[in-house]
């Protein structure tokens, strides 16, 4: 099965700053890459997602990488605010005949200092 | 995109017992995913569920402790049989809607006592 590691589980930062949230995974036949945010007490959202022919896709203030040789993508998020402050996860699918099942990173806590 | 309507949204439940958690969705969708949540923990699949078949297991997981039912294309039960307090969790269903984006319902909170 897919080995997924999120790094780091805990990120703290001022607001204005910008936070990088990294994910590896195992399984090369992965296809699809997704980053979901959890605030407290509320389902998991998608806030942004890359699929395995692009390198690098942004939206506003949040932008993914990806590096398919590597096995990695990265979470960027530029001018943090307060409302970003949330636990964000890391989710890529098992690809193949295993489509839309996703494997969850550990999470990272992001706290974004006013 | 995809509206779940998950209930119910917690229980209390004495050890032993079981409990049965139904996932509503708004439109026709193939698969139908649960996962469960531990405290402060990620999400964690624990079975695929497609109208028509068996539910698909996750290892750890077995159908006597969590049976599934998928009786048509918008819902789905997921059961959490002779519960212990180690079954304390959030247990999520997620469909996916426009291809591949995951759409969650907003979890049922288990506590067992």
């Amino acid at each position: 099965g897919e080995n997924v590691e999120q790094h780091p589980s805990t990120l703290s930062v001022q607001e204005g700053d910008s936070a990088v949230i990294k994910c590896t995974y195992s399984d090369s036949a992965s296809n699809y890459f997704p980053w979901y945010k959890q605030e407290l007490g509320k389902r998991p959202q998608l806030i942004i997602d890359i699929r395995s022919n692009v390198g690098e896709k942004k939206d506003q203030r949040i932008a993914v990488t990806l590096n398919k040789t590597a096995k990695h993508f990265s979470l960027h998020i530029t001018e943090t605010q307060p409302e970003d402050s949330a636990v964000y996860f890391c989710a890529p699918d098992a690809g193949g005949t295993s489509y839309g099942k996703l494997t969850f990173g550990q999470g990272t806590i992001l706290t974004v200092h006013p | 995109s995809a509206v779940i309507s998950q209930k119910p949204s917690r229980d209390i439940c004495q050890r032993g017992t079981s409990l049965t958690i139904q996932c509503q969705v708004d439109s026709q969708v193939t698969m139908m995913f649960w996962y469960r949540q531990q405290p402060g923990q990620s999400l964690t699949l624990i079975a695929t569920a497609n109208q028509g078949s068996e539910a698909t297991y996750e290892s750890g997981f077995v159908i006597d402790k969590f049976p599934i039912s998928r009786p048509n294309l918008t819902f789905s039960t997921l059961t959490v049989s002779n519960m212990s307090p180690e079954d304390s969790s959030i247990y999520l269903c997620s469909v996916l809607a426009t291809g591949t984006e995951a759409f969650f319902g907003q979890g049922t909170r288990l506590t067992v006592v």
